[in-house]
């Protein structure tokens, strides 16, 4: 199956500042790359995805990276904003199995004011 | 559109007892997605359903776990004779189609405590 690998697993920045968080995967079928944010006591909400057929996708302050040579895809957060920190997990869909996610181990956010 | 709406939020069991947990998928949704979250963890796969079979229970424990997802009503995940390993908050996501390269729509989880 797919395995999913995320760094940092923890970031503080300043807000304003960016924050970048990285992942990598191993099936190099996988096609579909979510992003998720959890806040404290809540459920995962998907807050971008990429497909394999395109490198790199925006929505206003946030974008997704994808290299699948080096299998690996990012998340850029721009002027950071207090209501940024959670935990934000990446994932990637298993192609050889019955197309699960498989998640990163996620990384704690903390924008500072 | 109402979301994953899972039930309870949060549930407490003795050790030994059988833990009932209830996600109905949003509407137009045909297929679930169990997972369980360690405090500060992420999130592992469990199993995947769609409406009357089971797609993939690769990440079930062998014993004491069990799901359904019945052609009418809710999907569940029952776990026997919990032990105190069980505590996790267990999350539902539904897709509209076939496998994840979809959007998956998770619930608000369900806080397992065994106590």
């Amino acid at each position: 199956g797919e395995n999913v690998e995320q760094h940092p697993s923890t970031l503080s920045v300043q807000e304003g500042d960016s924050a970048v968080i990285k992942c990598t995967y191993s099936d190099s079928a996988s096609n579909y790359f979510p992003w998720y944010k959890q806040e404290l006591g809540k459920g995962p909400q998907l807050i971008i995805d990429i497909r394999s057929n395109v490198g790199e996708k925006k929505d206003q302050r946030i974008a997704v990276t994808l290299n699948k040579t080096a299998k690996h895809f990012s998340l850029h957060i721009t002027e950071t904003q207090p209501e940024d920190s959670a935990v934000y997990f990446c994932a990637a869909d298993d192609q050889t199995g019955a197309n699960n996610l498989f998640f990163g181990t996620g990384t704690r956010l903390t924008v500072i004011p | 559109n109402a979301g994953v709406m899972q039930n309870p939020r949060h549930l407490v069991r003795r050790r030994g007892q059988e833990a009932r947990l209830r996600c109905s998928p949003m509407k137009g949704h045909s297929h679930v997605y169990w997972y369980r979250q360690l405090p500060e963890e992420g999130l592992k796969f469990m199993v995947y359903l769609q409406k009357e079979n089971i797609i993939d229970e690769s990440g079930m424990p062998k014993e004491r776990f069990s799901a359904e997802f019945p052609k009418e009503g809710p999907s569940i995940l029952r776990i026997q004779q919990v032990v105190r390993g069980d505590s996790a908050a267990y999350f539902c996501a539904s897709s509209p189609m076939e496998g994840g390269s979809t959007e998956a729509f998770f619930g608000q989880g369900t806080r397992l405590t065994v106590v």
